[in-house]
């Protein structure tokens, strides 16, 4: 069965480190994001991309980066200087003309 | 911009049916109404989308004024897995990735 794969389901990170935030696809999309999510809160767009070897920033970019070297994948970094990183992170495909998102299961991020 | 507005919460008893509003009186012509559920902790899972006809799938129906400037999502049997907090979201469909904008959507719950 085709899907999005995000790993790991729960991560812990101290205070000062990076952290990358896995996300594969086995659906042939083109396009894929990375969401965030608060307690209570709807989803925000940190990154997304269209197409390999290129990616845009979405409404809260600051303090993550991202690749899209594959197709298949898009790795997310959350790096010391996002000052809250604490959330549950979502990652979504979707064919270029497609109608709807496929989600991942998310992760969750901890900073301990 | 959400770009959409939806009561924060509402409550259905198991059995009946569910009618979730949507006002979303800025759209334009080329733009879609979509739905997606989220469950607790759960990435969101895309239910129905319409432009101006009311559309129905096995999920859910979709009513669409015929001003185009607010929408009903009916979940017709409700059921406890039904709870979930369900997003109203408009979004035009042309070639290219399109990204989501999430607003906070309508928690609903299924009362025994």
């Amino acid at each position: 069965d085709g899907g999005i794969t995000q790993s790991p389901k729960y991560l812990f990170r101290k205070e000062g480190q990076n952290v990358t935030l896995s996300c594969e696809q086995n659906l042939n999309h083109d396009a894929m994001y990375w969401y965030r999510q608060d307690p209570g809160q709807g989803l925000r767009l940190i990154y997304y991309s269209q197409i390999v070897n290129d990616f845009q920033k979405g409404d809260i970019a600051e303090g993550y980066s991202v690749s899209r070297e594959k197709k298949e994948s898009f790795p997310l970094t959350v790096t010391s200087a996002q000052k809250n990183p604490t959330a549950f992170y979502l990652c979504a495909s979707s064919f270029r003309e497609s109608y709807g998102y496929t989600f991942g299961s998310g992760t969750r991020l901890t900073v301990v | 911009d959400a770009k959409t507005t939806q009561p924060p919460s509402m409550d259905c008893a198991e059995g009946r049916a569910a009618n979730l509003p949507c006002n979303h009186s800025t759209i334009s012509g080329n733009e879609y109404v979509y739905w997606y559920r989220q469950i607790h902790s759960q990435g969101p899972q895309y239910i129905i989308h319409g432009l101006k006809n009311n559309e129905t799938n096995e999920m859910a129906s979709l009513i669409i004024t015929e001003d185009r400037k607010s929408s009903t999502l009916i979940l017709p049997h409700a059921t406890l897995r039904d709870t979930a907090v369900y997003y109203c979201i408009v979004r035009p469909l042309i070639q290219g990735a399109q990204k989501l904008v999430f607003g906070q959507g309508t928690r609903l719950t299924i009362n025994p």
